[in-house]
Order: structure tokens, then C-alpha cells, then sequence
């Protein structure tokens, strides 16, 4: 059973260096999110896939790109990080829209 | 676009107390509302959830109702124990926008002392 699960944990970066964040899930979901974590700001969505080979912007999607090439999988990646995406990273996965969402554990990211 | 708000935290109460943390929300379409909980060093997971209008969401003592009226989803519980301290969201996702979406509020940190 292990749901949702991001890879990797705990990451430092230097400003400018690139780097892809993996979350996989084994529930077959069709939906998948990335979001990010900041204090008082809670949880604001990235990035969003609906099904296969599709993907659509959320509230914050400048820096990030993203690709759902498997169903099982959704890539987050930063091509030139910058110290404002220190953040902790979470991905989520769920059936449809009134469904319960799962989430992954995070993925603390600091940029320095 | 939608929104969510909840009440400015961090909320500190004492064990056996009456929670309440409140939560409105914005929507073009009739959304269902979700109550999520995140425990420390945790992911999100899902405390109770109500999809149409007067439906009532309940789990772990927990209780929220879908008020279309007010566009609120206040989350309440009778008597607090320890355990309950984590930071809870209020979140929705839309019908206009075929429920793609999943938007959260700021997330209440809630600590409780015995």
C-alpha cells in the first residue's frame, strides 16, 4: 500500500541549478496536483494533470514545468531554481473531483 | 477565481474544550468542501468531506455542514483531546471547472494543552 510517493525527500540547490521533482502513485488515479507549502500562505497549487499526457496551470505555475507522460507518474521540474522556491512540495492524486485526495509525504526543497 | 478563507490561527485551546474553526468560500459553480488535517512532518489527509447544500461531513468527532446560504463549512468538535493538534484546511474543488481543481485555504494551526 503505498499510495502516493515522492522522490526525493530533502533537497539543496544553488540558485540556477535545475532539478525534478518524481511523484508516483499506484491507485490509478486520473488526477494528480503539485503544490507547495510556505508559511501562512498554506497550500497553493502549481501545477495540474487530469489524465495522461495532459497537464494545465494552477495559482503559481512560473518556474516549474511539468509532464504526466505515465498515468502513474507526475514530474515537477525547476530548470533554474531561485531562492523563492524554497518551499516544501507536496503531490496529491485522487479519482475525480469529489473524491478524497491523497498526498505524498512532501519534499522539503531549499534554494540557496 | 475560488477561494477559500479560514480563520486566522494559530488557535490554542485546553483539552475537553469546544473547537470551532471557521471556513468560508468563494465558487463560480456549486463546489463540493472538504476538511483536510496535516500532522507534523505529515501529508495532508483527508478528515471528512460534504458534497451538496445541509449535507454534514463527520469523522473522528469532527463535524462540518455545507451552508450554501452563508458559502461556509465550519468545522467543529464537542471536546478537544491532545491528539488534535495539527494544522486543519479547508479546501474545495468546483463544478464550473468539472471539479478539476482542488483549492485550499491557509490552513489553521491548532494546538491543544492538557
Amino acid at each position: 500500500n503505498a499510495g502516493v510517493t515522492q522522490t526525493p525527500k530533502f533537497r539543496v540547490l544553488k540558485t540556477g541549478q535545475s532539478m525534478t521533482l518524481l511523484c508516483a502513485q499506484d491507485m490509478n488515479h486520473e488526477y494528480m496536483y503539485w503544490y507547495r507549502q510556505d508559511p501562512g500562505m498554506g497550500l497553493r497549487l502549481i501545477h495540474y494533470s487530469v489524465g495522461e499526457g495532459t497537464t494545465a496551470k494552477g495559482e503559481v505555475p512560473d518556474g516549474y514545468n511539468v509532464s504526466r507522460l505515465k498515468k502513474q507518474n507526475f514530474l515537477l521540474g525547476l530548470e533554474s531554481a531561485a531562492p523563492s522556491q524554497t518551499s516544501v512540495y507536496f503531490c496529491a492524486s485522487r479519482w475525480t473531483g469529489n473524491t478524497e485526495a491523497f498526498f505524498g509525504q512532501g519534499t522539503r526543497l531549499t534554494v540557496v | 477565481g475560488d477561494s477559500v478563507t479560514q480563520m486566522e490561527g494559530p488557535v490554542t485551546l485546553s483539552e475537553e474544550a469546544f473547537l470551532t474553526i471557521n471556513c468560508t468560500y468563494t465558487a463560480t459553480g456549486y463546489p463540493s468542501l472538504f476538511w483536510y488535517v496535516q500532522y507534523p512532518g505529515e501529508g495532508l489527509q483527508l478528515l471528512l468531506k460534504a458534497t451538496k447544500a445541509d449535507d454534514k461531513g463527520s469523522n473522528k468527532g469532527f463535524e462540518a455542514t455545507y451552508r450554501k446560504e452563508t458559502t461556509s463549512f465550519h468545522l467543529e468538535k464537542g471536546s478537544v483531546q491532545v491528539s488534535d493538534s495539527a494544522v486543519y484546511f479547508c479546501a474545495l474543488s468546483d463544478s464550473y471547472e468539472g471539479a478539476q481543481k482542488l483549492v485550499f485555504g491557509q490552513g489553521t494551526r491548532l494546538t491543544i494543552n492538557p
